[in-house]
């Protein structure tokens, strides 16, 4: 059974970046597409893009185009998040998920979650 | 962007009873790509429902959903104390992927 296994939590500065893994154990990694969500603090759930390893072409949503960066190294089943020009409400805990499959690309496997503080 | 609108807010029911949760999108959106999640405090999401009817791998039979091009339904048949969570719908038929506000179950 596959398992998702993120970076540990950090604290950054307004302006700056942070970048977050995560670790696929257990099972294949690059046949599925990984996705990158976040939850800001007592919100709801908003997708942020996604990344098929096999092929390492990411997707983003419109509102983190030009500030974000997803990739993936195939080879030791890790993705990576890059979040730039970070803000104040950039604050969230940051999830990567598997989708379940092409035809129905929920999210099956979720990773522990990365909490990312932006404060001064 | 299609914006899903979950209701109610928060439902408080006592075990044993039947939770209905509902989840209406702004735009027509096939029935297969709605999907619902359960969260726990301090703990990530977990897929209950995909397809809009398809139970996840674990889940008990007491989970059920359904769904139209616009609406889908999540049934909760008998509650136990541990449903006690806040319930997510998502689409995934129109990029980008959205998701409800969330449903909190409570149990009294």
């Amino acid at each position: 059974q596959v398992q998702l296994v993120q970076s540990g939590a950090d604290v950054k500065k307004p302006g700056s970046s942070v970048k977050i893994s995560c670790k696929a154990s257990g099972g294949t990694f690059s046949n599925y597409a990984i996705n990158w969500l976040r939850q800001a603090p007592g919100q709801g759930l908003q997708w942020i893009g996604d990344i098929t390893p096999n092929f390492g072409i990411a997707n983003y949503a419109q509102m983190f185009q030009g500030t974000i960066t997803i990739t993936a190294d195939a080879s030791t089943g890790t993705a990576y998040m890059e979040l730039r020009s970070l803000r104040s409400e950039d604050t969230a805990v940051y999830y990567c998920a598997r989708e379940l499959s092409v035809h129905y690309p929920a999210f099956d496997v979720w990773g522990q979650g990365t909490l990312v503080t932006v404060s001064s | 962007e299609i914006v899903l609108t979950q209701s109610p807010g928060t439902l408080s029911l006592s075990p044993g009873q039947r939770a209905t949760l509902s989840c209406r999108a702004s735009q027509s959106v096939s029935s297969s790509y709605f999907a619902w999640y359960q969260q726990k405090p301090g703990q990530a999401p977990r897929l209950l429902i995909y397809g809009a009817s398809s139970r996840a791998t674990g889940i008990p039979d007491r989970f059920s959903g359904s769904g139209s091009e616009t609406d889908c339904t999540l049934t909760i048949s008998r509650l136990e104390p541990e449903d006690s969570a806040v319930y997510y719908c998502q689409q995934y038929g129109r990029p980008p992927v959205t998701f409800g506000g969330g449903t909190k179950v409570e149990i009294k």
